[in-house]
């Protein structure tokens, strides 16, 4: 059973730092890996998808990186705001042992940047 | 601006009744999803249907979920009965290929 663990679970930094979001799968035969960000009582919000050929994607400030083969995904957030102040999390496709496109999804990292 | 439509966004109801969610996915997408975030469970997958035939529901509880496609439009998820451990937000999402979309949710409160 694929399994997803986001490290860490908060953070807090002040702003302009650069930071690293982890993720972890417990399954290599991932299909995808999608970033998604969430902020208080909202919907969740696509970020990046790195499909299972890439390694990884960039959109502004964010990059995200996926090694498949030691199960990690990294996103990386260039010049922190506190505007990013949310809860990331990551989610897996595959993995479960059916070609399926469903989302597992890790337990979060919520970060807060500070003024 | 397309974007998955939930409605309602909030339902308050009382213990035994039933409550139906209903969700416009994304038009062009042929995969929808139902998932459920809660503080302890965090997100969890309920239903998942493609070209509006169900796909996966084994984490749905059958006695009281149902979920359905009554066209390309629409998804619906309802209980029946209504328990007040059923309260959480309700995510719809949809996609085609491999990006899922997610709606704004619909927070149930079940007294």
């Amino acid at each position: 059973k694929q399994e997803v663990t986001q490290i860490p679970a908060a953070l807090s930094v002040p702003e302009g730092e650069n930071l690293v979001l982890n993720c972890s799968f417990t399954d290599s035969a991932i299909y995808n890996l999608q970033w998604f960000r969430q902020d208080p009582g909202k919907g969740l919000t696509s970020l990046l998808l790195i499909q299972s050929s890439q390694r990884e994607q960039t959109s502004g400030r964010l990059n995200a990186s996926l090694d498949k083969s030691s199960g990690r995904s990294t996103l990386y957030i260039a010049a922190s705001q506190p505007g990013d102040s949310a809860t990331y999390l990551c989610a897996v496709t595959g993995g479960d042992g059916g070609a399926t496109n469903k989302l597992i999804f890790g337990t979060g990292t919520l970060l807060a940047v500070q003024p | 601006d397309a974007r998955v439509t939930q409605t309602p966004r909030h339902k308050v109801t009382e213990m035994g009744q039933e409550v139906t969610m209903r969700c416009q996915p994304i038009l062009g997408h042929n995969t929808v999803f139902w998932y459920r975030q809660t503080m302890m469970q965090g997100l969890e997958l309920l239903a998942y249907f493609r070209n509006r035939a169900p796909l996966d529901d084994s984490g749905m509880p059958k006695d009281r979920f149902s979920a359905e496609m009554p066209d390309a439009t629409l998804a619906t998820l309802k209980i029946q009965p209504s328990e007040p451990r059923d309260s959480a937000v309700y995510f719809c999402a949809s996609g085609f290929g491999a990006e899922a979309f997610f709606g704004q949710g619909t927070r149930l409160t079940v007294v």
